[in-house]
């Protein structure tokens, strides 16, 4: 167990929808990052997020957007979904914020129909 | 836009070495190489970390020459439960710095 829970673990859903996923990063980790999985493109990082803030991003779509609360948590939010966003989401987070020894969630597993 | 590149396969057997090499011409300049291990249905799980010469942990070392434009890791004496894909993570300079990883490394152990 990594100490990062990710929520929920399966979704499904149609084309055109919203959805949001849910992280809660290890006690004490101040990073959170999201990245997808999908069979044609591999891991792609997706954002950062370090206390708060958005710290860096990666190959994010202009159709999902990220935010980091207060307590932590992390929440990925992707919309107009289409057949291609089925992939599997991973968040990961660190205690600073250079991604060393990040600790990854078991993920979300999206499919869109 | 320079990538991240590794084999994407290699058959080892068991007590064996195995080494993994990941090259990354364009690395930032003050990030780190990481590797990270996973299994079916599960997210990466973190190997071990450098930013140049050598490293060695419990697990696996990691060398990194001078030039960093690639970097190798080592799995000494590997059992079956070490087949898994091997993803290398470096911060992409041509990218902006961002976080990219290689495209994985299936590694299977055989008897």
């Amino acid at each position: 167990d990594s100490g990062v829970t990710q929520t929920p673990k399966h979704l499904i859903t149609a084309t055109g929808q919203r959805v949001t996923l849910r992280c809660s990063p290890r006690s004490g980790d101040l990073s959170v990052y999201w990245y997808q999985q999908s069979l044609d493109q591999g891991l792609q990082f997706l954002i950062q997020y370090y206390n708060g803030e958005e710290r860096a991003k990666g190959n994010i779509l202009e159709r999902f957007s990220a935010q980091q609360f207060p307590d932590l948590h992390s929440e990925l939010n992707l919309s107009s979904l289409e057949l291609g966003d089925s992939a599997l989401y991973f968040c990961a987070s660190s205690a600073g914020t250079d991604h060393t020894e990040a600790f990854f969630g078991q993920g979300t597993r999206l499919t869109v129909v | 836009l320079a990538k991240t590149t590794q084999p994407i396969s290699m058959d080892s057997y068991e007590g064996q070495e195995v080494n993994i090499t990941c090259s990354h011409n364009n690395i930032a300049t003050n990030d780190y190489i990481t590797w990270y291990q996973q299994f079916p249905s599960q997210g990466p799980r973190f190997i071990i970390q450098g930013y140049k010469t050598k490293v060695t942990n419990e697990v696996a070392s990691l060398f990194i020459p001078a030039d960093r434009k690639s970097s190798t890791l080592s799995l000494p004496r590997v059992s079956l439960s070490d087949t898994a894909v091997y993803y290398c993570l470096v911060g992409d300079k041509a990218a902006g710095n961002k976080l990219t990883f290689g495209g994985g490394t299936r590694v299977l152990v055989k008897p």
